[in-house]
């Protein structure tokens, strides 16, 4: 899972198999985004998910939120080589004006 | 996409020396943002600003650090002088509006030795 003081995550995975990334966040927020980067690029953003919905589908990506919690997880489904980046879920503050991004998760997926 | 363009790509400077980072935003978009990365790790939040101003800032933004856009040209981050810590890669972001979709630059990649 990531979280505010935890170090990057790192998950290895086979081509083909479905993988679910965790964020832990500490305060409201309105919408939790979702982002991939790649190696030497800059994020980009994958899917957002608001406050209120629970669950969001975007091709093989699923995003759910459970605002009670403070929890929301990243579902990719029958991964394949060129998912592999690092993923972050970021917040927005209160007001909107920022995003604090999580520790992020380093996914590998082999062929 | 939308692109934000950020110059320079790479530079190195020696400590104490003043640094100027490049961001060209989003046409369209009024709210502008740098991040801060070490090595991969947490995309760490420096400052946003809006409408020529500072609208919040990090304990990581110093005192040596201030932003700018004159004018509506690039959007600039200034470090002066520069310290061993700051080496890392700085991304500049856009938005159309608060809690709009934030679209990144490449980053720039800065040493400092």
């Amino acid at each position: 899972s990531q979280w505010g003081e935890e170090n990057l995550q790192a998950l290895s995975i086979q081509e083909g198999e479905d993988v679910t990334m965790n964020c832990s966040y500490k305060t409201y927020t309105t919408v939790v985004h979702w982002y991939r980067q790649d190696s030497g690029r800059g994020p980009a953003l994958i899917i957002l998910i608001r406050s209120n919905e629970r669950e969001k589908r975007s091709g093989r990506l699923r995003a759910t939120l459970d605002t009670s919690s403070q929890s929301s997880s990243l579902s990719i489904t029958a991964a394949q080589c060129e998912d592999t980046a690092v993923y972050f879920c970021a917040t927005d503050s209160n007001m909107g004006y920022k995003l604090t991004f999580g520790t992020g998760t380093s996914l590998l997926v082999d062929p | 996409g939308p692109k934000v363009l950020q110059i320079p790509s790479h530079q190195i400077i020696d400590m104490g020396q003043m640094v100027t980072l490049n961001c060209d935003p989003v046409s369209n978009h009024l709210y502008f943002y740098w991040y801060k990365q070490i090595l991969g790790q947490q995309m760490e939040f420096l400052v946003n600003f809006y409408n020529g101003k500072v609208m919040e800032k990090s304990k990581l933004f110093k005192d040596q650090f201030s932003v700018e856009r004159p004018d509506g040209s690039y959007f600039t981050l200034k470090i002066q002088p520069t310290a061993l810590e700051d080496s890392a890669v700085y991304f500049c972001a856009s938005s159309r509006s608060s809690g709009n979709t934030l679209y990144f630059g490449e980053g720039s990649r800065l040493i400092v030795v």
